[in-house]
């Protein structure tokens, strides 16, 4: 069975800090797909970034980057120079397979909250 | 930019009542969702529908919900008999292909059963 852990909880930095959100995830596949969304105060599920399991090139985005280890069965997510608007809970979550309607199990959740 | 757009915004039911979530998925997605978020919760997959029909269901979803697509827009979720615990979020979400894209959610449908 598929498993997303995201051991923290919540996160406060304060502004132009990095941060790093851990993920760890159980799965007996070897073709997986994880991915990152983030949940702003408005509520809507925004997405950040899809890896599959074969690809462990880290990825940057502007700000952000992930770091993907299969080793540890890792998917971290980075936020360099955080800023207020980053506040938000940021869901990690993972999908088994490519078949029909794979459905995705989210981690519990890390709230973070970059104060000025 | 196209988006899943759900109404209504937020559902006050009576226990008991049964209510339907409607969905309008991005239009050239297959795939079909529904999530529910518990208040301060992690975001629990409930079903996916794929063709015409379910293709995986949770735990949760039980006889009290269905889904369906009544034409070739919307996407509902219905819930027969509510009780107090469906109150939650509940995310619509579609995606182009099966579980190796990404799906892209609705605002959320916030359902309050009192």
């Amino acid at each position: 069975a598929q498993k997303v852990t995201q051991a923290q909880t919540e996160i406060s930095v304060v502004e132009k800090e990095d941060v790093t959100l851990d993920c760890v995830y159980e799965t007996r596949d070897t073709t997986y797909y994880l991915f990152w969304y983030k949940q702003p105060p408005s509520g809507e599920l925004v997405f950040l970034i899809r890896r599959n399991s074969f690809d462990e090139q880290n990825e940057i985005s502007g700000r952000y980057s992930w770091n993907f280890q299969k080793s540890t069965s890792s998917f971290n997510f980075t936020i360099t120079a955080s800023q207020v608007v980053d506040s938000a809970v940021y869901f990690c979550a993972l999908s088994e397979r490519e078949t029909s309607g794979s459905r995705l199990t989210f981690g519990e959740g890390t709230q973070l909250t970059v104060n000025p | 930019e196209p988006e899943v757009t759900q109404t209504p915004s937020h559902q006050v039911t009576q226990m008991g009542q049964e209510v339907i979530l409607r969905c309008v998925p991005i239009s050239n997605h297959l795939y079909f969702y529904w999530y529910r978020q518990i208040l301060g919760q992690k975001v629990e997959f409930l079903v996916s529908f794929y063709n015409n029909e379910i293709s995986e269901k949770s735990e949760i979803f039980d006889d009290q919900f269905s889904v369906e697509r009544p034409d070739g827009s919307n996407f509902t979720l219905k819930i027969r008999s509510t009780k107090l615990e469906d109150s939650a979020m509940y995310f619509c979400a579609s995606s182009e292909e099966a579980g190796n894209t990404e799906a892209f959610f609705g605002q959320g449908t916030r359902l309050t059963v009192v």
